[in-house]
């Protein structure tokens, strides 16, 4: 069973400019999370998809951040304008259903921005 | 919204000597998933405790759920090389079973 699958494995852009991440889950399954990493943090969710539909969203910066699962399999996370402090790994996960599925995360995007 | 605290942010050890990190909340856990990151890795799922006071054993690793569904802990046992990596908690929370994570505890060990 392939895994989950991530580009670009890394990005290199200054401020201000717009970067795009795509993540494609695993087969058949519904529910699509998308994470940011800072260095020595823990995964933070920004966004999580149920199919094509937003389940939870309330973490990310809407104002720059934006993400989209059209038909309900992969999908795109893309910031705009870029800041200095979105410099992270970005994680895409994928889980069969909702209810407390085991996530399986990508190999991620590793985003610097200067 | 959730929180869980973790312990110790560091731990280095010799091999072969055992390994524990606690995960902590102030309220109480519906359920609670355990995680490894390789360094330069993604997280890898390790398992997932529901039941009050539920012990769970992978071969070197026992992981607990306390009494009170508010604290956790995974421990290692004879830890190898291997073993090196962040351990996180992660716990399940509301209706749309929202992952957060703690911070991680990274283990090295010396060979």
């Amino acid at each position: 069973e392939a895994g989950v699958a991530q580009s670009p494995r890394y990005k290199i852009i200054e401020k201000r400019q717009s970067v795009a991440f795509w993540c494609n889950p695993i087969s058949g399954h519904a529910t699509l999370y998308w994470y940011q990493q800072i260095l020595g943090q823990g995964p933070k969710l920004l966004i999580q998809f149920q199919n094509n539909g937003v389940v939870d969203d309330s973490q990310l910066p809407k104002d720059r951040f934006s993400a989209e699962r059209l038909k309900g399999v992969d999908s795109t996370l893309k910031i705009q304008p870029a800041k200095l402090e979105d410099s992270a790994v970005y994680l895409c996960a994928s889980s069969l259903f909702l209810v407390g599925e085991t996530q399986y995360f990508g190999p991620g995007t590793r985003l610097l921005v200067l | 919204g959730q929180q869980v605290m973790q312990i110790p942010q560091y731990q280095h050890v010799q091999e072969g000597e055992d390994f524990t990190t606690y995960c902590n909340s102030s309220t109480t856990l519906s359920n609670i998933q355990w995680y490894k990151q390789r360094p330069g890795g993604h997280p890898v799922f390790l398992i997932q405790l529901v039941k009050s006071g539920e012990v769970k054993k992978q071969k070197r690793l026992t992981f607990q759920f306390g009494e009170a569904k508010k604290n956790s802990s995974l421990h290692i046992t004879a830890t190898q090389t291997t073993d090196v990596g962040t351990y996180f908690c992660a716990a399940l929370e509301g209706s749309n079973y929202k992952l957060t994570f703690g911070k991680g505890t990274l283990l090295t060990v010396n060979p």
